[in-house]
């Protein structure tokens, strides 16, 4: 069964502080994995897709880098405004169900 | 630009009651889907549609119907409310199935339902 899972659940960071977000899939033929941005009462935001092991996508203080087995979304001196859930999906061969994780939720402290 | 748009924003049911969660988008995209989102659970697909007149089930369809008469609409109906559909509904849609190769889904504000 295909499934995506995200680490940690919930993180605090203070403001310059850098750290990673962790997705980790079990999808046969991964064609996609996608990372969006959810904040309080909205609807996900894209961020990010990745293709193929190896890549690596960059965005502000964001980067997201995918391996065969997961991706990491890395967040550079990250300030309060990146503060918000961040959700991993991948997609099949087929393309037509998107598996969401879990989300991480992120809080940057002033 | 509007993109997907849902209505209501917020609404409490009785369980037993029925009502439908109106979905619509202006971007001419085929594919369109909804969502249901619970703590710790992540975005579990309900339905999705790849055109008008064609829609199918995705991973927790029961109690939720679809219909997809023309390329911007899709309403989600709740037969018959239970508790357990208290969650928060997103619709979806994209320019192809795929969604990818620079074919973004594209997400609603999303719709705050509680059933009691």
């Amino acid at each position: 069964e295909d499934q995506v899972t995200q680490s940690p659940e919930a993180l605090r960071l203070q403001e310059g502080e850098s750290s990673s977000l962790n997705c980790s899939y079990t999808v046969s033929g991964l064609r996609g994995l996608f990372w969006y941005r959810q904040d309080p009462g909205k609807g996900p935001e894209f961020l990010f897709t990745l293709y193929s092991a190896g890549e690596e996508k960059e965005k502000e203080r964001l980067k997201a880098t995918l391996t065969k087995k997961e991706s990491f979304l890395h967040i550079t001196a990250p300030k309060p405004e990146d503060s918000a859930t961040y959700l991993c999906a991948a997609t099949d061969n087929y393309g037509q169900n998107f598996v969401f994780g879990p989300g991480t939720r992120l809080s940057v402290l002033p | 630009n509007a993109g997907v748009t849902q209505t209501p924003k917020f609404q409490v049911l009785k369980t037993g009651q029925s009502m439908t969660l109106q979905c619509a988008q202006d971007m001419n995209h085929e594919y369109m889907s909804w969502y249901r989102q619970d703590p710790g659970m992540g975005l579990r697909l309900i339905h999705y549609s790849v055109g008008a007149g064609i829609t199918d089930q995705g991973e927790v369809p029961n109690g939720y119907n679809v219909s997809r008469s023309t390329t911007e609409d899709f309403p989600l109906r709740l037969l018959s409310a239970a508790p357990s559909q208290t969650s928060v509904y997103f619709c979806a849609s994209s320019y192809s199935p795929r969604g990818f190769s620079g074919n973004t889904i594209y997400f609603g504000e999303g719709s705050w339902l509680t059933v009691v």
